[in-house]
């Protein structure tokens, strides 16, 4: 079974300060790792993902992740957080093709001015 | 390209009623889709796995006679919330995979039932 584990489900940083949300995840296939973004009563925006190859990913808006296999972590980060950045965070696991995500429990940004 | 709308975007509808949610990819073919459901301040939780032209793979603890789900063709899919009460009262997302090789799910924005 797979699971993902978030850290922390509230994160405030300043504008300008690094954000860091953190994601640990269990596989017993090699996984593929998604982190999404959610603002209020809307769906999910992909941020980036990590399939194979190079295991420092980056997305949009400024953020990337680095997939750790030793650590099995995939933490998200943005060098200077920008007031939009204010959501929720979602990092998500599936095993290939046509299997479905499993879900971390969420983090939600503040970023304070 | 890969957009995934849903319809309606909101509805209320009275207890003991029936509600159908429709999923659609507008620009490419989906031979899977799935079935979403979030509670406020909580995470997504899969309801069911929908495969064109064969009955929907439902998560352990679903009720699949309550929850109707109907994909008709590669472009849509539905969800019929049978016999609605309160506590189906929730956010549901539908996501879609595009083709047959891609592993990205493609989200659509949400469907917001209340049931009063």
């Amino acid at each position: 079974a797979q699971s993902v584990t978030q850290l922390g489900s509230h994160v405030s940083v300043s504008e300008g300060a690094l954000v860091l949300l953190r994601c640990n995840y269990s596989s017993s296939v090699p996984p593929y790792l998604f982190w999404y973004v959610q603002y209020p009563n809307q769906g999910l925006q992909l941020l980036l993902k990590y399939t194979t190859g190079a295991t420092l990913v980056k997305g949009i808006n400024g953020f990337e992740a680095e997939f750790k296999k030793s650590e099995t972590s995939f933490h998200l980060t943005k060098p200077s957080a920008h007031m939009s950045d204010a959501a929720e965070y979602f990092c998500a696991v599936t095993r290939g093709y046509g299997n479905k995500l499993v879900f971390g429990a969420g983090t939600i940004l503040r970023v304070k001015s | 390209g890969a957009v995934v709308s849903q319809h309606p975007s909101w509805v209320i509808c009275k207890s003991g009623t029936s509600v159908k949610i429709e999923c659609r990819s507008l620009d490419f073919q989906a031979t899977t889709m799935f079935w979403y459901r979030q509670f406020p301040k909580q995470s997504l939780m899969l309801m069911a796995t929908s495969n064109e032209g064969s009955k929907a793979t439902y998560e352990q603890g679903v009720e699949k006679d309550k929850f109707l789900i109907n994909h008709a063709s590669l472009t849509l899919s539905t969800l019929t919330v049978t016999s609605a009460h309160p506590e189906d009262s929730s956010f549901y997302i539908c996501s879609a995979i595009r083709g047959t090789t891609e592993i990205e799910q493609y989200f659509g924005p949400g469907t917001r039932l209340t049931v009063t």
